[in-house]
């Protein structure tokens, strides 16, 4: 399967923990983009990376947030001490160099802060 | 800041009609996406249109860019029982974020 792939699933975690989200783009992709989604609502975007740069994080909390996307292994967003309002599905999509604008999505990660 | 306005928000059909959503902007858009997500799944990419003017279609799917470049539409011929989900639109502007729509929900009556 050479589609987005994002583990874990299902993420639960306790206030004050720390959660890990990870993106393994589709083969070929360079670029990445993560996105939140809370019940009955659109995506909104929080960051868009390519390898070891972030290009754009506009759309992400300034504390507690943060994410990477190594030489070498999947992209990974970071919440750290988390809170209630952090559950949400977080969606990662990856695009190609000569397509950007045409976005794939990872079946997203459910977070829920307990 | 630039805002989607997607509707109708739901809809329920029979099975076997014609469904029609739209998605308008305030401001103009040089890309517009179409996607569909089901429960519990990512949005899946149904249609991309490049151009204003541009109809494109998939399958039973059609889907046109704005002459204005400030909307676009989302046709489903026949539906069938498989297209219930939630249809998105979004649109791109000079940058690559994707903003979106807030959602159409598609629901076959029984």
């Amino acid at each position: 399967n050479a589609g987005v792939m994002q583990n874990p699933r299902h993420l639960v975690r306790r206030r004050g923990q720390e959660a890990r989200l990870r993106c393994s783009p589709m083969k070929g992709h360079s670029h990445v983009y993560w996105y939140r989604q809370l019940p009955e609502e659109g995506l909104k975007f929080m960051v868009y990376l390519q390898k070891e740069n972030i290009i754009d994080e506009s759309g992400m909390p300034k504390e507690r947030f943060s994410a990477e996307f190594p030489k070498e292994g999947p992209s990974i967003l970071r919440i750290q001490q988390v809170v209630r309002g952090d559950s949400a599905a977080y969606f990662c999509a990856s695009s190609g160099q000569d397509s950007s604008y045409e976005q794939y999505f990872g079946p997203g990660t459910r977070l829920t802060v307990t | 800041g630039q805002q989607l306005n997607q509707s109708p928000q739901s809809m329920f059909i029979q099975e076997g009609e014609d469904v029609s959503m739209n998605c308008t902007s305030s401001s103009i858009f040089n890309t517009w996406l179409w996607y569909k997500q089901d429960p519990g799944e990512g949005p899946v990419l149904l249609i991309a249109l490049y151009k204003a003017g541009e109809l494109t279609s998939n399958g039973r799917l059609t889907a046109q860019f704005g002459i204005t470049r400030k909307d676009s539409f989302l046709n489903i011929s026949a539906s069938i029982p498989s297209d219930v989900g939630i249809y998105f639109c979004a649109g791109q502007d000079s940058n690559y974020q994707l903003i979106w729509g807030a959602g159409t929900k598609l629901i076959i009556k029984p």
